[in-house]
């Protein structure tokens, strides 16, 4: 089945820092989300992006599909932005509906 | 708030229990997803039903079954529990029956003791 690598596994952040999450995928895919699951656990849509560019607020996420990448930027960071970062991915067969990465966990300190 | 909804937010059982998770969707959605949440196995997609059918299976185990009523709302039922069962179970829901946006619900979170 299609396999879906994130970098970097921890990512410590000064308050007001920016950073750029990665996530690697091993082949096409019809579906491509992040989500945030804040220390809460619950898991908060932040884009749907298959393919292209979004940007929302201080995030914005770019998917290369044709190369099999995507880049989650968050800028000015805060810290209520700490939590895992998630990349999920569904390939174009639809058989197996998102495939979950292993998360970057954020921490933001002030 | 993604509006999709689970009950309970919390469950407490002991070995060998049975108990039933219950999902209801966004309005006008058709398709419901089940996922399961472990420290050892990550996000884990379970079983996914669309329009009252089921549409795809993934890591579920035997002891799991899941249906989805007329009204749409989903329950997982989940049997004879290990204490591995214990994880944070997700409900989603999407209009499409693949390849559209999902939408998670806040979980239930089991512990079997």
């Amino acid at each position: 089945g299609i396999q879906v690598e994130q970098s970097p596994p921890d990512l410590i952040l000064q308050e007001g820092a920016n950073s750029t999450l990665r996530c690697n995928f091993s082949d096409s895919v019809n579906n491509l989300q992040w989500f945030h699951q804040n220390p809460w656990g619950q898991l908060i849509n932040l884009f749907y992006i298959p393919s292209g560019t979004k940007q929302n607020g201080r995030l914005s996420a770019t998917t290369v599909a044709t190369e099999r990448y995507s880049l989650l930027y968050i800028s000015s960071s805060q810290t209520t932005d700490s939590g895992v970062y998630f990349c999920a991915v569904e390939d174009s067969s639809g058989n197996t509906p998102l495939v979950f990465g292993k998360g970057t966990r954020l921490s933001v300190i002030a | 708030d993604s509006g999709v909804t689970q009950t309970p937010k919390h469950l407490i059982t002991a070995t060998g229990q049975r108990v039933t998770l219950r999902c209801s969707p966004r309005s006008g959605d058709l398709s419901v997803y089940w996922y399961q949440q472990s420290l050892d196995q990550g996000l884990q997609f379970l079983i996914q039903y669309y329009n009252g059918e089921e549409r795809a299976k993934g890591n579920i185990l035997e002891r799991f079954s899941a249906q989805q009523f007329p009204d749409l709302h989903s329950e997982l039922n989940l049997s004879s529990l290990e204490l591995g069962d214990s994880a944070l179970y997700f409900c989603a829901s999407s209009v499409a029956r693949w390849g559209g946006e999902q939408f998670f619900g806040p979980g239930t979170r089991l512990t079997v003791l």
